[in-house]
């Protein structure tokens, strides 16, 4: 049962541009979403978190919206560069679980065009 | 931040033998974790690794198909046992970016191909 859910599987963008990619969850429980970012060959890299008691956060030309009530999330890069084309894996937790425990997606892949 | 280092980067096994996969971190740290990334799947954890203890499987994963060693902070090992061409897989060491956050460091990877 895949509780985090990542459709449209890749994701073509100029540079420049903004990229979007979303993600879906299906357990309510859940209360922290991440995001990853992962190269060929190399292991995932944490990029971005938010908590449930925030509908947005944001760091640098990353920015996570979180819509609770239809378990939704989002990941906006803005403006997007070459070095950004790598797999993106959007992750979700409940912290009674211990936040270590974590639901991922399958992934979307983001292709930045110079 | 932590380096994670695993080996090996890749390995082709036939099916029926068993393969160990390192994990070396360059810190000390209480829990590792072993995550699984079968083609075209999400990462999926396998179990958490703390010294000292035995090992937390997640539902789905047993000791017997994937035991683990956690000899000391700062290594641990996961052997694929009797291996399948279903055990073809990226296998992934982690640790805590910081406590109770979910924010992981990861190795690179160990991509085994069971033929």
């Amino acid at each position: 049962d895949q509780q985090v859910k990542q459709n449209s599987p890749s994701l073509s963008v100029q540079e420049g541009r903004i990229s979007i990619l979303n993600c879906d969850y299906t357990n309510s429980m859940f209360d922290y979403f991440l995001w990853y970012k992962k190269y060929p060959a190399e292991g995932p890299t944490f990029l971005i978190s938010i908590s449930s008691i925030k509908d947005k956060n944001e760091d640098g030309r990353f920015t996570v919206f979180l819509n609770k009530s239809a378990k939704h999330l989002s990941l906006h890069i803005v403006p997007s560069q070459p070095g950004d084309s790598a797999v993106y894996f959007c992750a979700a937790s409940k912290e009674r679980d211990g936040n270590n425990r974590l639901a991922f997606g399958k992934g979307n892949q983001v292709v930045v065009i110079p | 931040s932590a380096v994670i280092s695993q080996k090996p980067s890749r390995d082709i096994c036939q099916r029926g033998t068993s393969l160990t996969i390192q994990c070396q971190v360059d810190s000390q740290v209480t829990m590792m974790f072993w995550y699984r990334q079968q083609p075209g799947q999400s990462l999926t954890l396998i179990a958490t690794a703390n010294q000292g203890s035995e090992a937390t499987y997640e539902s789905g994963f047993v000791i017997d198909k994937f035991p683990i060693s956690r000899p000391n902070l700062t290594f641990s090992t996961l052997t694929v046992s009797n291996m399948s061409p279903e055990d073809s897989s990226i296998y992934l060491c982690s640790v805590e970016r910081s406590i109770n956050t979910g924010e992981l460091f990861f190795g690179e990877g160990s991509r085994l191909t069971v033929l």
